[in-house]
């Protein structure tokens, strides 16, 4: 059965310097999600994105985010000048058209330092 | 805007006895609910959903969910519970713009 993928599992970066998390979505699928969940609190939403451009982003997704889907596959979250509040479990999810269950991926821990 | 509670923080139960973990929701218009479940440094995996139609909807691993509008509940619940249930339950309500907003969560022990 296909799957979302995500790499790397996990990440440590320096607070300051930039991060890429990367994601594999199921293929056909043509919605795409962030999430993250800092450790003991809720899943929070980042941003969708479709047809190559951002369709909502939350009040976390500062100028320091941005998203893009280089190619056919891959999907990135970037974060460019990463704070310690940026410590937390980063999840990429998809949807398939018309249905409205979205698939995770199993996460990208990010540890800032 | 759409919100989801989940008034448990754990959820208790003996292995083969029925389980229910809870959730409440607070929607415009017609609600879109899910419930996904966590398992330790994994992500999060569908369970099932209700869009429309019946209220009591089967999804994976024999879980169900009963969709009850004028509680605006949408418990969670299976009648026979395994070992391997115990995991972090999390329910779910679509936004206006095709995004999912999480309760709490809720963990669920099932021991032997």
């Amino acid at each position: 059965e296909p799957e979302v993928t995500q790499t790397p599992s996990h990440q440590v970066t320096q607070m300051g310097q930039e991060v890429i998390l990367r994601c594999v979505p199921i293929s056909n699928h043509l919605y795409f999600y962030w999430y993250r969940q800092i450790l003991g609190q809720k899943v929070e939403f980042l941003v969708s994105f479709y047809n190559n451009e951002i369709s909502e982003k939350s009040e976390i997704f500062d100028d320091q985010f941005s998203v893009e889907r280089p190619d056919g596959s891959n999907f990135t979250l970037k974060i460019r000048s990463t704070k310690l509040e940026d410590s937390a479990m980063y999840f990429c999810a998809d949807r398939d058209y018309p249905y409205n269950e979205q698939f995770f991926g199993p996460g990208t821990r990010l540890t800032v330092l | 805007a759409q919100s989801v509670a989940q008034p448990e923080d754990q959820v208790n139960v003996a292995e083969g006895n029925p389980l229910t973990v809870k959730c409440t929701y607070s929607v415009s218009g017609n609600p879109y609910l899910f419930w996904y479940v966590q398992y330790p440094n994994r992500g999060l995996q569908f369970l099932l959903k209700y869009i429309t139609g019946d209220n009591l909807v089967k999804g994976s691993y024999g879980f169900e969910a009963e969709f009850n509008k004028s509680q605006t509940s949408f418990h969670l619940k299976k009648p026979s519970a395994l070992v391997s249930d115990s995991a972090l339950y999390f329910c779910a309500v679509r936004d206006d713009g095709n995004k999912l907003v999480f309760g709490a969560g809720t963990i669920l022990r099932v021991k032997s």
